[in-house]
């Protein structure tokens, strides 16, 4: 069965510092992998998707990589801002999607 | 901007009570799940279709749970009776592929339940 790892479960930065927010998977014969944004109470937004041919995918001020090898993709939000802060998840899709259980990021200005 | 489209948005209801949750997927898109998501855990999902069929619902209490994709486009999610520990978000969530190839999945904005 597919685990799926997010560590650390928070994080607090200052205001223009950049992010790093990792995820680790267990079983490294995946189809794709999402990055997704919560804020609370709220549903998850897509941020991003790479497949498992990609090595990276790249979306404005954000910055995925995935090395399959290794079982981790991590996630690079450049030059953060108070609304970044959120809870940000990974999902890994080996046929079926296995959720981690999020970051909880609060950029202080 | 197309959206995944969920209601409601908020529920209270007495143990052993029915509940009823609606999702209407993004124009066009075959495959079609609900999830559970605890609070501070990441979503499980209960239940995948494939237009009206379902793929996967291994994970799905059938006891009490039960979901419908009649025509293949919008679903409901019932809940028979209502448990305390059913209190969580219920996700909804469409793809425009199937099978493994789902690619990028879109969520609503979640049914909270609390459970008295």
């Amino acid at each position: 069965k597919q685990e799926v790892t997010q560590i650390p479960a928070a994080l607090s930065v200052p205001e223009g510092e950049n992010l790093v927010l990792n995820c680790s998977f267990t079983d490294s014969a995946i189809y794709n992998l999402q990055w997704f944004r919560q804020d609370p109470g709220k549903g998850l937004t897509s941020l991003l998707l790479i497949q498992s041919s990609q090595r990276e995918q790249t979306s404005g001020r954000l910055n995925a990589s995935l090395d399959k090898s290794s079982g981790r993709s991590t996630l690079y939000i450049a030059a953060s801002q108070p609304g970044d802060s959120a809870t940000y998840l990974c999902a890994v899709n080996d046929y079926k999607l296995s959720f981690g259980a999020g970051t909880t990021v609060t950029v202080r200005a | 901007e197309a959206e995944v489209a969920q209601s409601p948005r908020y529920k209270i209801t007495e143990k052993s009570q029915a509940v009823a949750f609606w999702c209407d997927p993004i124009s066009g898109h075959a495959t079609l799940y609900w999830y559970r998501q605890i609070l501070g855990q990441g979503p499980e999902l209960l239940v995948q279709f494939q237009d009206e069929s379902v793929v996967d619902d291994s994970q799905l209490p059938k006891d009490r749970f039960s979901a419908e994709r009649l025509k293949g486009v919008d679903s409901t999610l019932k809940i028979q009776p209502a448990e305390l520990g059913d209190s969580a978000m219920y996700l909804c969530a469409s793809s425009p592929g199937q099978g493994a190839s789902t690619g990028e999945l879109f969520f609503g904005e979640g049914s909270r339940l609390t459970v008295l």
